[in-house]
């Protein structure tokens, strides 16, 4: 079962240009963590939310999650190649064994020079 | 801190044959370590868990005969694909739990990519 949508499921956009990637669900998470893979790597963890309302800013990273804790959003400010990457939202659920995630589909972004 | 080590990074066998992926978390003590598979450009999809000393719980639809896990011991885990087959070819990660932590922040290794021919 799917329990977070993630959306765009891809994203090609100019170097520059703005762009949210979107994590929903209708269940209440007790921790969003978003992440970034490369191909042929692991993930990398860029950020973890866990207070509704909260909002966390890495660099021209903006995340936010929802004040119910179902949904998150992440924002980037003028895009850069180097953004390019699978980017990964999950979420945690307070009854299920720690560390254990509910994985979006992914967003994979492509930003052009 | 909090390092995860897969080996090897990528591995190509025979049709047949048994191949094993190993997991370390290098710096900290793993309570609970996950084992993904993924396809290209797609997410993770969550294969089992397994805890240090106990059985693996698998996921749904996941053959526990064909991929065996072991959990010897809170540093290491490892993924045993038995009889592999081309079907099973893909990129396989693990994330480890760091027992210091409350977060559940999941801390991933490199991934191990199986081709089998």
């Amino acid at each position: 079962t799917q329990l977070l949508e993630q959306s765009p499921q891809f994203l090609s956009i100019q170097e520059g240009e703005n762009l949210t990637v979107y994590c929903n669900s209708s269940s209440v998470f007790s921790s969003l963590q978003w992440y970034r893979q490369e191909p042929g790597e692991g993930p990398v963890l860029l950020v973890t939310v866990v207070t509704g309302g909260e909002v966390k800013k890495l660099k021209r990273l903006t995340f936010q999650f929802g004040d119910a804790r179902k949904d998150s959003s992440l924002h980037i400010t003028a895009a850069q190649p180097g953004d390019t990457g699978l980017y990964l939202c999950a979420g945690a659920d307070r009854g299920s064994t720690l560390g254990r995630l509910y994985f979006g589909r992914g967003t994979q972004l492509t930003v052009w020079p | 801190g909090a390092v995860v080590s897969q080996h090897p990074s990528w591995v190509i066998c025979k049709s047949g044959t048994s191949v094993k992926i190993e997991c370390r978390s290098l710096d900290f003590q793993a309570t609970t370590m996950f084992w993904y598979r993924q396809f290209p450009k797609q997410s993770l999809m969550l294969m089992a868990t397994s805890n240090e000393g106990s059985k693996a719980t698998y996921e749904q639809g996941v053959e526990k005969d064909k991929f065996l896990i072991n959990h010897a011991s809170l540093t290491l885990s490892t993924l045993t694909v038995t009889s592999a087959h081309p079907e099973d070819s893909s990129f396989y990660i693990c994330s480890a739990t760091d027992r210091g932590r409350s977060t559940g922040e999941l801390f991933f290794g490199e991934g191990s990519r199986l081709t089998v021919l």
